[in-house]
């Protein structure tokens, strides 16, 4: 167990719903990534949040968006679903933003199937 | 840009015989590098990270990575498998952004199965 959770586990919605994922971080860390995690596209970061902040952005569409709240759990929300965004969706941790070998712990992850 | 490539898809190995999970890197200035393995339904686990220092890094569960600056390599490695290392392994690179973050590029990922 890492320490990082993720709610729900799974997710079924159709197409052009919109749903909300959340993620805990293990305790103390500052930091949070998420990640998409599908068979054509492979591990794909999105984007990460520090101490409440957008730190840096990956491969992110327009129609998702996270926040990080005060107590630093955070949110993606996924809006206008394609059957495209069907994928695993991983939250990770880490205690710093950057810095060498500051490793991210990963959640269980929120699995995702649009319909 | 920075990216990791895993040239093999799977690989198959029996069990009590040593394995290689082959890694290879393209960044700019000094990689920070990560092996993490992915078990069916369940979340990654860090494994190891080479940062600096000795190009052996020894990790978790008996696994150890050689980075090979010359090569930009950096191969995964134990010298005994056991069925249950079977799962999924990748592959990650930090993108230095002047330690303002610790974003992961990750490569495609290799399944690694062990026969008994």
């Amino acid at each position: 167990d890492s320490g990082v959770t993720q709610t729900p586990k799974h997710l079924i919605t159709a197409t052009g719903q919109r749903v909300t994922l959340r993620c805990s971080p293990r305790s103390g860390d500052l930091s949070v990534y998420w990640y998409q995690q599908s068979l054509d596209q492979g591990l794909q970061f999105l984007i990460q949040y520090y101490n409440g902040e957008e730190r840096a952005k990956g491969n992110i569409l327009e129609r998702f968006s996270a926040q990080q709240f005060p107590d630093l759990h955070s949110e993606l929300n996924l809006s206008s679903l394609e059957l495209g965004d069907s994928a695993l969706y991983f939250c990770a941790s880490s205690a710093l933003a950057g810095g060498p070998g500051n490793e991210q712990f990963f959640g269980p992850g929120t699995r995702l199937t649009v319909l | 840009a920075q990216s990791v490539a895993q040239p093999e898809d799977q690989v198959n190995v029996a069990e009590g015989n040593p394995l290689t999970v082959k890694c290879t890197y393209s960044v700019s200035g000094n990689p920070y590098l990560f092996w993490y393995v992915q078990y069916p339904n369940r979340g990654l686990q860090f494994l190891l990270k080479y940062i600096t220092g000795d190009n052996l890094v020894k990790g978790s569960y008996g696994f150890e990575a050689e980075f090979n600056k010359s090569q930009t390599s950096f191969h995964l490695k134990k010298p005994s498998a056991l069925v249950s290392d079977s799962a999924l392994y990748f592959c990650a690179v930090r993108v230095p952004y002047g330690g303002a973050t610790n974003k992961l590029i990750f490569g495609t990922g290799t399944l690694l199965a062990v026969q008994p």
